[in-house]
C-alpha cells in the first residue's frame, strides 16, 4: 500500500537556522508533491508545489526539492523564525490531480528564540 | 473575500445520531474534498467531487454520505453507522485546471465529538 514518511517526532532549530523536513514515500508514483503548513486547530495552508519532472522550487525563504529515485522530498526554511514553528504536511498527487492528495502524518517544527 | 467555510466549528453529537457538516466556497473551484484528521495522523480523504451532482469514495468513506447539488456546497453528513466519528473534519476545494497539479484551499475545520 502506499505509505507517506515523515518525520515523526518534533524538530527543534534555533532561529536563524535552517530547518530541513524530510518527506520519504514507497508504492506511489505521484506526479508532484506539495507541503502545507498547519497551525493547531486550523485547516492546511498551501505553501509549494513541485511536479515530477523538478528538481527544485523556491519561494521567499522557502526552498523543496524532490528526487523520485529517492522518492523523497526535502523541505527547507531558511533564516528560520519563531512564526515559522507549526506542523508541516507533505501530500502527494496523481496526475489527473482531483482526485484528492495523500497526506504524510506531519511534522512538528519548533523554531526557538 | 473569496474563501472555503466550514461551519459549525465545533458540534456535539449524541451516540445514534445523524449530524451534518457543512462546506461552501466562493472560489469558482471545480472539485471539493471532505477530509478527517486524527490526533498524531496525517488526512484521510472520506468523499471527492468534481463536478455537481457526482461524487467519489475517499479511502474511508463507510458511515459518511454526502451530496453535490450545487458547485459551491458539499455537506458531509456523519451517520449513525461511523463506528468512531469524533475527529476533526476539513472540507477543501481546487480547480481542475488541465491535469491538475493545483494546491487544494482548506476551510477552518469542524470538530466533531460524540457525547
Amino acid at each position: 500500500s502506499q505509505k507517506i514518511e515523515q518525520n515523526s517526532e518534533a524538530l527543534n532549530i534555533q532561529e536563524g537556522k535552517t530547518a530541513t523536513l524530510t518527506c520519504n514515500y514507497t508504492n506511489y508514483s505521484p506526479a508532484y508533491l506539495q507541503w502545507y503548513r498547519q497551525d493547531p486547530g486550523r485547516g492546511p495552508v498551501f505553501l509549494l508545489l513541485i511536479r515530477e519532472n523538478e528538481k527544485e522550487k523556491r519561494k521567499e525563504r522557502l526552498k523543496v526539492t524532490f528526487d523520485t529515485t529517492l522518492k523523497q522530498s526535502l523541505f527547507h526554511i531558511t533564516a528560520s523564525q519563531p512564526a515559522d514553528s507549526a506542523t508541516y504536511l507533505c501530500a502527494l498527487g496523481s496526475g489527473g490531480g482531483a482526485d484528492g492528495l495523500t497526506f504524510g502524518k506531519g511534522t512538528h517544527l519548533i523554531i526557538q528564540p | 473575500d473569496g474563501g472555503i467555510t466550514q461551519s459549525p466549528k465545533y458540534l456535539f453529537r449524541k451516540e445514534g445520531q445523524n449530524v451534518t457538516l457543512s462546506c461552501e466556497q466562493n472560489l469558482n473551484h471545480d472539485a471539493m474534498y471532505w477530509y478527517r484528521q486524527d490526533p498524531g495522523q496525517g488526512l484521510r480523504l472520506i468523499y471527492y467531487s468534481q463536478i455537481v451532482n457526482d461524487f467519489q469514495k475517499g479511502d474511508i468513506a463507510e458511515g459518511y454520505s454526502v451530496s453535490r447539488e450545487k458547485k459551491e456546497s458539499f455537506p458531509l453528513t456523519v451517520t449513525s453507522a461511523q463506528k468512531n466519528p469524533t475527529a476533526f473534519y476539513l472540507c477543501a476545494s481546487s480547480t481542475l485546471m488541465g491535469r491538475g497539479n493545483t494546491e487544494a484551499f482548506f476551510g477552518q475545520g469542524t470538530r466533531l465529538t460524540v457525547v
